[in-house]
């Protein structure tokens, strides 16, 4: 099976800031990689999906990039709604895991 | 509205069943892919289980392989976890997902159902 590990598991940022978050494959995945925000209580919702590519209705600021092993989720102007916990998940022959998650707090 | 809804969850003991429903609504059920995903209290995303769009395929996380059984009705455009030989490891909220194929990734998600397994 694929193992996906995010760095780092907790981040602390301020409003404003430039964040990233990694996620690296336990082996190739080409570029089915999406990442997922979720609150508290709440459904995790999709953000970027095949590595890069922006979910309807999400905020420019969030962006995706990588292929292969290496991948990164990008917020370039923290705001006080992206306090949260990010997952990356990849899709890989019939075979779906997500990333241990990394809390963005304050 | 795009819509999944859970129900189903409760407390059993170990070894007990129970049976999940995810009611879809808003779009063609028929035509997606869908998923079930649980999170341990205070823990991460774990994948289950999934079935294709006319529910002849379907794969299981090796965790539950044995023990559950997801199904889907296109008449009642409602999916379905069936759990049996329930441990105290399967307590989580229950999540189904929509997949979209185009995307490859889950897009829609229902609120979750809490299934606690505990004697």
């Amino acid at each position: 099976d694929i193992q996906m590990t995010q760095s780092p598991s907790t981040l602390s940022a301020s409003v404003g800031d430039r964040v990233t978050i990694t996620c690296r494959a336990s082996q190739s995945i080409s570029s089915w990689l999406a990442w997922y925000q979720q609150k508290p209580g709440k459904a995790p919702k999709l953000l970027i999906y095949k590595a890069s590519s922006l979910q309807s209705g999400v905020p420019s600021r969030f962006s995706g990039s990588g292929s292969g092993t290496e991948f990164t989720l990008t917020i370039s102007s923290l705001q006080p709604d992206d306090f949260a916990t990010y997952y990356c998940q990849q899709y890989n022959s019939y075979s779906w895991t997500f990333g241990q998650g990394t809390k963005v707090e304050i | 509205e795009v819509q999944l809804v859970e129900s189903g969850g409760g407390l059993v003991q170990p070894g007990g069943s129970l049976r999940l429903s995810c009611a879809a609504s808003g779009f063609p059920f028929s035509g997606y892919w869908m998923h079930w995903v649980r999170q341990a209290p205070g823990k991460g995303l774990v994948w289950v289980s999934r079935i294709n769009s006319d529910g002849s395929s379907t794969t299981y996380a090796d965790s539950v392989k044995g023990r559950f059984t997801i199904s889907r009705d296109s008449a009642k455009d409602t999916l379905y976890l069936q759990m049996n030989s329930l441990r105290a490891e399967d307590t989580a909220v229950y999540y189904c997902a929509r997949e979209d194929g185009a995307l490859g990734a889950f897009d829609i998600w229902g609120q979750g159902t809490m299934v606690a397994v505990s004697s």
